[in-house]
C-alpha cells in the first residue's frame, strides 16, 4: 500500500529566509501525482503545488518549489522569502491511482512557524 | 473559494446521536470524496462516489454511510456517535476519476461530539 511520511512535525523559519519541508512516499506505481497542501488556522485546504511523476522538471509556483527525486521517492517543498502568512500546517499528498480510486493519501503534516 | 460547499460549518452533538453532513460539488464535477481529519492528524480517506455510484471505500466505520444524489450533492451520515468521531470532515470534488483530475476541497464541517 502507498504511504506518505513527513518526518518533521514542526519547523521554524525567520521571515525572509528559506525553509525546506521533507516528504517521502512509497509506491510501486510509475505514474502518479504528488501535492503539497497548506492548511492555515482557518482549516481550509489550499493547494500549494503539484508534481506529475513523469515530468522530470521540478514544479515551481512563485516562492514555492519542489525537489522531486523519483528514484529516492522524495518530494520536498522549498519556501523562499518566507512570509508571516506562510505559517500553517503543510501536508504532502500522493494521489493513489490503484483500483481506479484516485483518492489522496496524506502525510501527518508539518507545522511551519514563521518568526518575525 | 474552491466552489465546493459544505454545510453545516460546525456541528455539536451528543454521544449516541446521528448527524448528516452535506456537500455540494463544483459545477460539473461528478466525483465526490469524503475525508476525516482528527485533531492534528492528516486527512484520512473515507469514501468516494462517482456520478451517483459508490466507487471506493477507505477506513470508513460501519456506523458511517454516504450517498450521492441525482443532482450530484452528497451526504455523509454518521450514527451512534462516539467522542472519537469528533473531527473535521472534508468533502472534495473532481471532474472525473482519472489520474490527472485534481480534487478541490470544501471548507470542511467541524463535528464536536460531547
Amino acid at each position: 500500500a502507498q504511504t506518505v511520511t513527513q518526518s518533521q512535525p514542526e519547523m521554524s523559519v525567520q521571515e525572509a529566509e528559506t525553509v525546506t519541508l521533507s516528504c517521502t512516499y512509497d509506491t510501486s506505481e510509475s505514474d502518479y501525482y504528488l501535492f503539497w497542501y497548506k492548511q492555515p488556522p482557518s482549516r481550509q485546504m489550499i493547494l500549494v503545488i503539484r508534481q506529475e511523476a513523469y515530468k522530470q522538471q521540478n514544479a515551481t509556483e512563485n516562492r514555492f518549489s519542489v525537489n522531486f527525486q523519483k528514484a529516492a521517492k522524495s518530494f520536498s517543498l522549498k519556501i523562499s522569502d518566507s512570509q508571516l502568512g506562510d505559517a500553517a500546517m503543510y501536508f504532502c499528498a500522493y494521489r493513489d491511482t490503484t483500483s481506479g480510486t484516485y483518492k489522496y493519501i496524506f502525510g501527518t503534516g508539518t507545522r511551519l512557524k514563521v518568526l518575525a | 473559494d474552491s466552489g465546493v460547499t459544505q454545510t453545516p460549518k460546525h456541528l455539536i452533538t451528543a454521544t449516541g446521536q446521528r448527524v448528516t453532513l452535506r456537500c455540494s460539488p463544483r459545477s460539473g464535477d461528478l466525483s465526490v470524496y469524503w475525508y476525516q481529519q482528527s485533531l492534528d492528524q492528516g486527512l484520512q480517506f473515507l469514501i468516494q462516489y462517482y456520478n451517483g455510484e459508490e466507487r471506493a471505500k477507505g477506513n470508513i466505520l460501519e456506523r458511517f454511510s454516504a450517498q450521492q444524489f441525482p443532482d450530484l450533492h452528497s451526504e455523509l451520515n454518521l450514527s451512534s456517535l462516539e467522542l472519537g468521531d469528533s473531527a473535521l470532515y472534508f468533502c472534495a470534488s473532481s471532474v472525473g476519476t482519472g489520474v490527472s483530475y485534481e480534487q478541490y476541497f470544501g471548507p470542511g464541517t467541524r463535528l464536536t461530539v460531547t
